[in-house]
């Protein structure tokens, strides 16, 4: 089975702090994606990576950065976090496509006070 | 431009009960995959189907059925004789070819009353 994991559950920072979101999968995945989840807006992509330090920007990439040193882990970073970041992220890894579909982590549910 | 409406936010039904989840899209894109996510209260998104555009059968798995209609733009999602396992948030989503970008619905959440 394919297993990502998502550094933490649950994640409280403050306003104009620097905040890492670190995925890891298991599956040797090419492909990784950042989303965020806010009610009503569904699942926006805001980065992904097709390969080690390899990015691409989603849909919403503004006040994000990211980082791909090794195959397995796709770190999402906050340079400032802004209490309009407060929302669930979430990660997915994808092996080949359209054999392969993307597959989640559980989530991090980040407030931003 | 890609898009998926779920047009139903919230949808509440007695267990036993057959519900159908709604969703539409629209894409350029000739070749393209349609999927069906289901998120239960513990947050991880688990995949429950797949269909590309070039495959317009229907599809039966145990309770669950999809009806993928291209002439009306729509892959509607039925779950029959509902369990209160069932209750999640479901979202439908649309992939332009290469996969590298998904575009998700807004979800529909189902609750099932026992």
């Amino acid at each position: 089975d394919v297993k990502v994991t998502q550094s933490s559950r649950y994640l409280v920072k403050r306003t104009g702090e620097k905040v890492f979101l670190e995925c890891v999968q298991d599956m040797d995945h090419e492909n990784m994606f950042w989303y965020r989840q806010d009610p009503g807006l569904g699942l926006r992509l805001i980065y992904f990576s097709y390969d080690v330090k390899m990015k691409e920007k989603g849909d919403i990439p503004e006040g994000y950065s990211v980082s791909r040193e090794k195959k397995e882990r796709f770190s999402l970073i906050l340079e400032s976090a802004s209490t309009n970041q407060t929302s669930m992220y979430l990660c997915a890894s994808r092996g080949s496509f359209p054999t392969d579909t993307q597959y989640f982590g559980p989530g991090t549910r980040l407030t931003v006070l | 431009a890609q898009k998926v409406t779920q047009a139903q936010t919230e949808i509440s039904v007695v267990e036993k009960e057959d519900v159908t989840l709604d969703c539409v899209y629209e894409t350029r894109d000739t070749t393209y995959y349609l999927f069906w996510y289901k998120q239960p209260p513990s947050g991880e998104l688990v995949f429950l189907i797949r269909r590309n555009s070039f495959d317009e059968q229907n599809e039966i798995s145990g309770r669950y059925s999809w009806n993928f209609q291209k002439s009306t733009s729509s892959f509607n999602f039925t779950i029959t004789a509902s369990q209160v396992v069932d209750s999640a948030v479901y979202f439908c989503a649309l992939s332009e070819p290469t996969g590298n970008q998904f575009y998700f619905g807004t979800g529909t959440s189902l609750t099932v009353i026992p």
